[in-house]
């Protein structure tokens, strides 16, 4: 069964700071991995995905295969980057979604 | 484009009462999904559909039935509304395109069953 960890509930930084939101998978095939958000009063959207391995807001992730991980970093957070992130794994077009981590970015 | 829309925005259910949630979406994707969202938790998929006429179960079905007579709608039915189905609940879209996907999503119902 695929199963996707978010082990970071809340996650608390300064403007300026570096931001690194976790996410590990166990899945036996090839992952597809992505990373929604949830922005205050907002539908959940696409933040960015693996295969394109492209950087959005300045997000980037990186599969690590041999970690099993998918981590999502943004070397200078933002106060707009304060938000939910969830980390899915996709499997014949359908997602499993981690817990999710509430990124606070403070001034 | 409205993509897609969800009715009610909020429900109070009794235990017992059924009731149905709407989705639409204007966007012709042929995948539409159902998750709940439960406190703390993340969404976990109900009820799928591929196209019109065909729905497949997700990982939690139980007390539920999804129908999906055209490409644009895809109503959820709670069958006999229960305590532990008092959560949020998401539609959303996916086209697919060369193995490339992206779901979109509804702004979600708030439902409670007391």
């Amino acid at each position: 069964a695929q199963r996707v960890t978010q082990p970071e509930k809340l996650l608390s930084v300064f403007k300026g700071a570096p931001v690194e939101l976790k996410c590990n998978y166990s899945y036996s095939g090839s992952p597809e991995l992505f990373w929604y958000v949830q922005y205050s009063r907002q539908r959940l959207q696409l933040l960015l995905r693996h295969i394109s391995r492209e950087s959005i807001k300045g997000f980037t992730a990186d599969l690590n295969k041999g970690e099993t991980s998918f981590h999502l970093k943004k070397p200078f957070a933002q106060e707009e980057d304060s938000a939910m992130y969830y980390c899915a794994l996709g499997r014949y077009y359908k997602l499993s979604f981690g817990a999710g981590t509430t990124v606070t970015v403070r001034a | 484009n409205a993509g897609v829309t969800q009715t009610p925005k909020f429900r109070i259910l009794k235990i017992g009462q059924s009731m149905t949630l709407q989705c639409t979406q204007d966007m012709n994707h042929n995948y539409m999904y159902w998750y709940r969202q439960d406190p703390g938790m993340g969404l976990k998929l109900i009820y799928y559909s591929v196209g019109a006429g065909i729905t497949d179960k997700g990982e939690v079905p139980n007390g539920y039935n999804v129908s999906r007579s055209t490409t644009e709608d895809f109503p959820l039915r709670l069958l006999s509304a229960a305590p532990s189905q008092t959560s949020v609940y998401f539609c959303a879209s996916s086209y697919v395109s060369g193995g490339v996907y992206e779901q979109f999503f509804g702004p979600g119902t708030r439902l409670t069953v007391l």
